[in-house]
């Protein structure tokens, strides 16, 4: 079983919708969770980064952690085609450690 | 320009030919890190360093080998490549911004080998 399971769709939304990414874990010792986004043929780059349980908002884009049932989510509101991209959640036991990453789900956000 | 920056981008060779993939950080960062990235594995981490002559294994270093003489520099070296190292790799080096350590990635690197 992988430590890290992210359902890799792929998942296609009309613009304007509400886009909910999700990953399951099965290490109690991660602390640090984020969300990468990836465009084709670049590399991933911070999206969210988010400690412990709780909430975490940045605009558009909301990230959730329940570490007790070790679920993490990443909501787009008002999703836009610029959101056309694949979304990576990333987990660590310290701060700056080795990340360990879900298999990436694949979005696109069509007009 | 903050950065890194890896070489080359692409890069087709045969089994057993050794090769070596640069990769460079203009940040002044501490730790740097290579993953390898296959599709319904995600990234997976290969080597990391936390500073100047300091290494350590990743989840999977098999088949790879790392120096960091310099802190701008973090070469990935495959001694002696086979077909299941095709992949895209990805150096990164980490930022600490207050509480918040970024990983930055570079632009990744295609290798096929045949």
């Amino acid at each position: 079983q992988k430590e890290v399971e992210q359902d890799p769709g792929p998942l296609s939304v009309p613009e304007g919708a509400i886009v909910s990414l999700n990953c399951t874990y099965s290490n109690s010792a991660f602390q640090y969770f984020m969300w990468y986004r990836q465009y084709s043929r670049k590399g991933p780059e911070l999206l969210m980064y988010t400690y412990s349980s709780g909430n975490k908002e940045d605009g558009r884009f909301t990230a959730q952690v329940d570490k007790s049932s070790k679920y993490i989510s990443l909501f787009i509101r008002d999703s836009q085609p610029s959101d056309s991209a694949t979304y990576l959640c990333a987990m660590s036991k310290n701060s700056y450690g080795k990340l360990t990453f879900g298999q990436g789900t694949i979005l696109t956000v069509h007009p | 320009e903050a950065q890194v920056t890896q070489n080359p981008r692409y890069l087709i060779t045969v089994t057993g030919k050794k090769l070596t993939v640069t990769c460079s950080q203009n940040m002044n960062h501490e730790y740097m890190s290579w993953y390898r990235q296959d599709p319904g594995l995600g990234l997976r981490q290969i080597y990391y360093s936390m500073n100047v002559e300091v290494t350590d294994k990743g989840d999977v270093p098999e088949g790879y080998k790392v120096s960091r003489k310099e802190k701008r520099n973090f070469p990935l070296i495959l001694e002696s490549p086979s077909p299941n190292q095709t992949s895209l790799y990805f150096c990164a080096s980490t930022r600490q911004a207050g509480a918040v350590y970024e990983q930055f990635f570079g632009p990744g690197t295609r290798l096929t080998v045949l």
